[in-house]
């Protein structure tokens, strides 16, 4: 079945420093978005890709779309305490309309 | 405009219950997603409904249920609870234009113990 891992799974980064977590899906997708969930919250939605190949930029968050649209990637730069949380990737396949979460990336950011 | 609004927040319930979870959606909002999400096991997929259909199910026993009203609220029932029914149950909302479904809409989520 159809399936969207992530990884890491957990990753500790010092304040200042870069973070990356990776985002793979075993069938292409049609669209792939992406959710934070802080500590004891819930998803928030942060950004949708459409297009293969897409580059997205939200001020120190860099969003990429792969050209075969079966990975996408969240790269945050110069990590802040406030980054803090749970970072979701859902991507919805070709045919269908469901949105499959991936795993998730927990990123602690130690000040 | 309003959020997505789960009832209750908390909830105690003890092994072989049954419990029913609430969600308002957004005002004009008519797809409804429920997922369990547990330590360690991510966003599970319950079901989704749309115009009161079911319009998509994940790999949950037959004791999770659930259904949408006209007014497009939707309810999730878990009947014979077992404690790894334990999670926090949240709910999302979205619109659904051509193309499929847009920004998911999530709840504060209703916590349940199963004790």
């Amino acid at each position: 079945g159809q399936q969207v891992m992530q990884i890491p799974q957990y990753q500790h980064v010092q304040e200042g420093e870069d973070f990356t977590t990776y985002c793979n899906s075993s069938t292409t997708l049609s669209n792939i978005q992406w959710y934070k969930q802080r500590p004891g919250g819930h998803p928030v939605f942060l950004i949708q890709l459409v297009k293969s190949g897409e580059v997205k930029k939200q001020k120190r968050l860099t969003f990429q779309f792969g050209e075969a649209k079966k990975n996408s990637s969240l790269h945050i730069t110069a990590t802040q305490t406030t980054d803090v949380g749970t970072y979701f990737c859902a991507g919805r396949p070709n045919t269908g309309n469901q949105f499959y979460f991936g795993t998730g990336t927990s990123l602690t950011v130690i000040p | 405009k309003a959020g997505v609004t789960q009832t209750p927040r908390y909830l105690i319930k003890t092994r072989g219950q049954q419990v029913t979870l609430s969600c308002s959606p957004i005002s004009g909002h008519r797809s409804v997603s429920w997922y369990q999400q547990t330590p360690g096991q991510g966003l599970q997929f319950l079901f989704e409904y749309f115009s009161e259909t079911q319009r998509n199910k994940g790999n949950f026993p037959g004791r999770f249920s659930g259904r949408q009203f006209s007014n497009s609220r939707s309810e999730m029932n878990v009947s014979t609870l077992e404690l790894g029914d334990s999670a926090l149950y949240l709910c999302a909302s979205s619109l659904i234009r051509q193309g499929g479904n847009t920004e998911a809409f999530f709840g504060q989520g209703t916590r349940l113990t199963v004790v």
